[in-house]
């Protein structure tokens, strides 16, 4: 079992939708939670971090943790076609904070 | 402010080769590590270097290896390269290697062995 799982889609939504990624972690010891944007051919992109259960907000991305469930979601508002991209999520431990472990990554399409 | 650069971009090498990455973090960045990126198996972590020690390590054969110079820039190495090594490699740079310091990936070095 890996140590996240994500839905790797492809995931496909028409402009303005709202869009809602999620991941699940096994460990629980994990208490560093991430959200990553990669265009292609590109390096990663940090969207959102936190550390608690519960939403961040920041413009139109919202992140979601539940620690109880081991669940992180992403949810993004008014979807725009820039908003094409892989999406990956991440977790990490507070001690070895750069040792991350990535999801799959979630390819999403925003269609015109 | 510069971000992470990467060297070379692109690159091709034959099995049995041996490679070496570049990374130049952000100034000011002490902690760099190291992740492959591949369609199979997607971001995985290969080490993390801070003031020069490794501090972590992930779960790659010993062909992999890296340093970090005084300066915080980093070199990864491949020695005898398999088809399989082919990927893209990814630096991340981060302030002091703590938590709630933002990771900052570099667009990565593409590697393809033949």
């Amino acid at each position: 079992q890996k140590e996240v799982e994500q839905d790797p889609g492809p995931l496909s939504v028409p402009e303005g939708a709202i869009v809602s990624l999620n991941c699940t972690y096994s460990n629980s010891a994990f208490q560093y939670f991430m959200w990553y944007r990669q265009y292609s051919r590109k390096g990663p992109e940090l969207l959102m971090y936190t550390y608690s259960s519960g939403n961040k907000e920041d413009g139109r991305f919202t992140a979601q943790v539940d620690k109880s469930s081991k669940y992180i979601s992403l949810f993004i508002r008014d979807s725009q076609p820039s908003d094409s991209a892989t999406y990956l999520c991440a977790v990490g431990l507070i001690q070895g904070a750069q040792k991350l472990v990535f999801g799959q990554g979630t390819r999403l399409t925003i269609n015109p | 402010k510069a971000g992470v650069t990467q060297t070379p971009r692109y690159l091709i090498k034959t099995r049995g080769q041996q490679v070496t990455l570049s990374c130049s973090p952000i100034s000011g960045h002490r902690s760099v590590s190291w992740y492959q990126q591949t369609p199979g198996q997607g971001l995985q972590f290969l080490f993390e270097y801070f003031s020069e020690t490794q501090r972590n390590k992930g779960n790659f054969p010993g062909r992999f290896s890296g340093r970090q110079f005084s300066n915080s820039r980093s070199e990864m190495n491949v020695s005898t390269l398999e088809l399989g090594d082919s990927a893209l490699y990814l630096c991340a740079s981060q302030e002091a290697g703590d938590p709630g310091n933002t990771i900052y990936f570099g667009e990565g070095s593409w590697l393809t062995v033949v």
